[in-house]
């Protein structure tokens, strides 16, 4: 079975400031891999996803994640940050094929601080 | 386009009593629809999925069921709520393949005293 695992519950940053979310998975075949967005009480949001070709994936709101397949990571990144950024971000993987589950870390807690 | 309504928002009930939750999906039809609960640190767990009418599966042994008796409507019950039932239970939908995106509906608060 696969998992995955988010390396920091809650990172502390700067405004403006350069941030890394960790994310390492583990499957014994191949993955697609996703980063969702919660701000609070609300659900979940798309970021980016990456499913094949380039490894650097990028998504909405100036995220991008590169995957790396022989450490198995997944890390998400913003050169700079901002207060609005502020929010809940969880790694996901799915197996493909006929499996639509999505198995989720148990998130990052991203603060951003003036 | 496509939208994702979750009812109640929050939803405070006492320990043994029942629960009905619903999700319904507009603006698509046949999708995969899924229930996770989220607890505070433990990340989402899925619950339930289903790919079409009347099709569940169950992820995780508990007192809650889910059913599907519309193409587009999902229901999380329990005939008596545990205090561990507590957390926010999201509803997420998505087309037929692995590789789609899943969108997440806003979500119900459960408190259970």
């Amino acid at each position: 079975a696969q998992s995955v695992t988010q390396l920091d519950s809650q990172v502390p940053v700067f405004e403006e400031a350069p941030v890394e979310l960790r994310c390492n998975y583990s499957s014994s075949v191949s993955v697609y891999l996703f980063w969702y967005v919660q701000y609070p009480n609300q659900g979940l949001q798309l970021l980016l996803k990456y499913l094949s070709g380039s490894t650097l994936v990028k998504g909405i709101n100036g995220f991008e994640a590169e995957f790396n397949k022989s450490q198995t990571s997944f890390h998400l990144r913003k050169p700079s940050v901002h207060i609005s950024d502020t929010a809940e971000y969880f790694c996901a993987v799915s197996l493909g094929g006929s499996n639509y589950k999505l198995t989720f870390g148990k998130g990052t807690l991203l603060t951003v601080n003036p | 386009s496509q939208t994702i309504h979750q009812w109640p928002a929050t939803l405070v009930q006492p320990v043994g009593s029942p629960l009905s939750l619903e999700c319904t999906v507009e603006g698509t039809s046949n999708p995969n629809l899924y229930w996770y609960r989220q607890a505070a640190g433990r990340g989402l767990q899925l619950l339930f999925y289903s790919v079409g009418i009347g099709q569940i599966s169950s992820e995780v042994p508990q007192n809650l069921s889910a059913s599907r008796p519309q193409d587009r409507q999902f229901i999380l019950s329990s005939k008596k709520l545990l205090l561990s039932d507590s957390g926010f239970y999201l509803c997420a939908w998505s087309k037929g393949q692995s590789t789609d995106t899943q969108y997440f509906g806003p979500g119900t608060r459960l408190t259970v005293l």
